[in-house]
């Protein structure tokens, strides 16, 4: 079983909807980072949280440290944001990915 | 003014060669790393360099060298290369080894035939 467990794999939504993707992680970590992976391949850091919550923009990530759990949520979803959304924990000086949401959003 | 660089973007070679991926990064940042992305999208640390000294070599196949001739370079050396290493790489560097202000390279897309 991977360290890292995201949940759902694939996601497919209408422009407009609330998305939600969820990272569970069994090890302990200094921080979680949400990355976006682009159809391109180029990634970018979104959040590197190690409590509470973080906005940026339409996006919003929290983490529930007791529980080792975060969620990424979209806002009023673009078909922009399609991508592949990764979690990654911090710890022993690397990041352990999860294995990736595809997010595909249809205008 | 890009923050991670590395280069080539595409490399395809044969069986057998030995070839390099390079890596420079201006943001000043302390740490690098190279990341392997496989065929199923999953990223796995290769190695991590801290101010030029080697933090983390992760079980990666001695065919891979890297080299830090400074902090602001992260250098990927493979010899005898194996249809195994088709690959995408990535380098990264962060502020520090907890891994402030991630920030990726564009990754390098290796096939070898």
């Amino acid at each position: 079983k991977n360290e890292v467990e995201q949940s759902p794999q694939n996601l497919t939504a209408q422009e407009g909807e609330f998305i939600t993707i969820n990272c569970s992680y069994s090890v302990g970590i200094s921080a979680l980072h949400w990355l976006q992976q682009h159809p391109g391949g180029g990634i970018v850091s979104l959040f590197m949280l190690s409590s509470g919550k973080k906005k940026h923009g339409r996006l919003i990530a929290t983490i529930n440290i007791q529980e080792k759990h975060s969620s990424l949520h979209i806002t009023a979803s673009h078909p922009r944001d399609s991508a592949v959304y990764i979690c990654a924990v911090s710890g022993a000086q690397k990041l352990v990915f999860g294995q990736g949401t595809r997010l595909t959003i249809n205008p | 003014d890009t923050a991670v660089s590395q280069t080539p973007k595409y490399l395809v070679t044969q069986m057998g060669n030995d070839k390099s991926i390079k890596c420079e990064q201006n943001l000043g940042h302390d740490t690098m790393y190279w990341y392997k992305q496989d065929s199923k999208k999953f990223l796995k640390i290769m190695f991590s360099y801290n101010n030029k000294e080697l933090i983390i070599n992760e079980t990666v196949p001695n065919r891979f060298s890297p080299k830090s001739p400074d902090k602001a370079h992260l250098n990927l050396h493979i010899n005898s290369l194996e249809l195994g290493d088709s690959a995408v790489y990535f380098c990264a560097s962060s502020q520090d080894l907890r891994g402030h202000g991630y920030t990726f390279g564009s990754g390098t897309r290796l096939t070898v035939v």
